[in-house]
């Protein structure tokens, strides 16, 4: 059965204080791995797209990479304006994306 | 990135009443649209796949008589909540792919049914 695990379900950070979220999967056939950010109320914001084990993108902020079993979202010196909740979603060659529960990420000043 | 438009954002409704929710997108043409729900600190949980010009393909467990999909044109897919119970509470949301790679996402719709 296709399945999406995210850890740690909360992170609190310091600004500035730089940290990875991890998104582990099992799945029949990878088509993307993706990243989103949700804020309160709002739906899901696209982030980052991976196809390959070895895949690195970059924005602002953030990083993702992603081997055969797991991807990770890094975020480096973090601000306020990251609190959010992190989405990682698989999709199989059924076309369905399959999400994890989130990552609720709050940086303090 | 492309955009999807999602109406109400929030809506209040009684028990045994029907609600609509619309998905657009507004800058591609979308042939298929996906429809979520999502509860409190959950996942988002796929309910059916909409399809233009034919019948939405629905998960299992979901009533396809309780969330009536149309999908009349390129742009736009609805959902009507029928006879909606405090149970239908929720958040839901659609999504459109357009060009078969990354979804995005529409704002969300809140429904309350008291």
């Amino acid at each position: 059965e296709d399945q999406v695990t995210q850890s740690p379900e909360a992170l609190r950070l310091q600004e500035g204080e730089s940290s990875s979220l991890n998104c582990s999967y099992t799945v029949s056939g990878l088509r993307g791995l993706f990243w989103y950010r949700q804020d309160p109320g709002k739906g899901p914001e696209f982030l980052f797209t991976l196809y390959s084990a070895g895949e690195e993108k970059e924005k602002e902020r953030l990083k993702a990479t992603l081997t055969k079993k797991e991807s990770f979202l890094h975020i480096t010196a973090p601000k306020p304006e990251d609190s959010a909740t992190y989405l990682c979603a698989v999709q199989a060659y059924t076309d369905k994306l399959i999400f994890g529960t989130g990552t609720r990420l709050q940086v303090f000043p | 990135g492309a955009v999807v438009s999602q109406h109400p954002s929030r809506v209040i409704c009684k028990s045994g009443t029907s609600v609509k929710i619309e998905c657009r997108s507004l800058d591609f043409q979308a042939t298929t649209m996906f429809w979520y729900r999502q509860f409190p600190k959950k996942s988002l949980m796929l309910m059916a796949t909409s399809n233009e010009g034919s019948k939405a393909t629905y998960e299992q467990g979901v009533e396809k008589d309780k969330f009536l999909i149309n999908h009349a044109s390129l742009t736009l897919s609805t959902l009507t909540v029928t006879s909606a119970h405090p149970e239908d509470s929720s958040f839901y949301i659609c999504s459109a792919e357009p060009s078969n790679t990354e979804a995005f996402f529409g704002q969300g719709t809140r429904l309350t049914v008291v």
